[in-house]
């Protein structure tokens, strides 16, 4: 099936750097991606929509400033969290819908996650 | 609530047995997914089936929709260790956006 690539996949920062997470769809494009956080135990709860050329649709409650999203091509989407603080350390998922036919029905295909930890 | 609702939240049950999970959601939907996540990973993609749909079987999966009652349930059959994980519904609207269920549990004992 279709593959969705998300780097790096674990990462630990001090408090106050920003720290930029990528997301792949490798062969397939994607115009739009989806930016998830799940915390322990929980489900995933959408953050973002990333729209390839536009700006994000941003979640209510979902700080656009401190979660910045580029979606610069048709395979690549990036998340950034800015000046990260302990309370943003948590698990993000990407996904991207596959409306090719690959899968058939528009298939959303996830990324097997970043673990932030922010010290 | 952007979430759905599963239930149970927690399944445990010996190998060989079956486990059914439910899945209720809101709004109306264009069809809906069922993932496996393993501890710490990202969710791999079990099983889609359309709002057209009643019932898909894949394997040793079996998912029924009822959309009058905006609700599905997986079972797997003849569970095995290896099927222990969470696994999640997520309902995606005609518009692309997918919403999640809470999530069930499953152990499965050896």
């Amino acid at each position: 099936g279709a593959v969705v690539s998300q780097h790096p996949s674990w990462v630990i920062c001090k408090s106050g750097t920003s720290v930029k997470i990528e997301c792949r769809s490798l062969d397939f494009q994607a115009t739009t991606m989806f930016w998830y956080r799940q915390f322990p135990k929980q489900s995933l709860m959408l953050m973002a929509t990333s729209n390839e050329g536009s700006k994000a649709t941003y979640e209510q409650g979902v700080e656009k400033d401190k979660f910045l999203i580029n979606h610069a091509s048709l395979t690549l989407s990036t998340l950034t969290v800015t000046s990260a603080h302990p309370e943003d350390s948590s698990f993000y998922i990407c996904s991207a819908r596959d409306l090719t036919g690959l899968a058939g029905a528009g298939e959303l295909f996830f990324g097997e996650g970043s673990r932030l930890t922010v010290l | 609530s952007q979430q759905g609702e599963e239930d149970p939240q927690a399944l445990s049950i010996q190998e060989g047995e079956n486990a059914t999970m439910n899945c209720s959601y809101k709004t109306s939907i264009n069809n809906l997914q069922w993932y496996r996540q393993n501890s710490g990973r990202g969710l791999v993609h079990l099983i889609l089936i359309r709002s057209n749909e009643r019932e898909k079987h894949s394997g040793r999966l079996r998912v029924t929709l009822d959309t009058s009652k905006k609700s599905s349930s997986l079972l797997i059959t003849a569970s095995r260790a290896a099927d222990t994980a969470s696994y999640f519904c997520a309902s995606n609207t005609n518009a692309g956006k997918s919403t999640f269920g809470d999530g069930t549990t499953l152990t499965v004992k050896p």
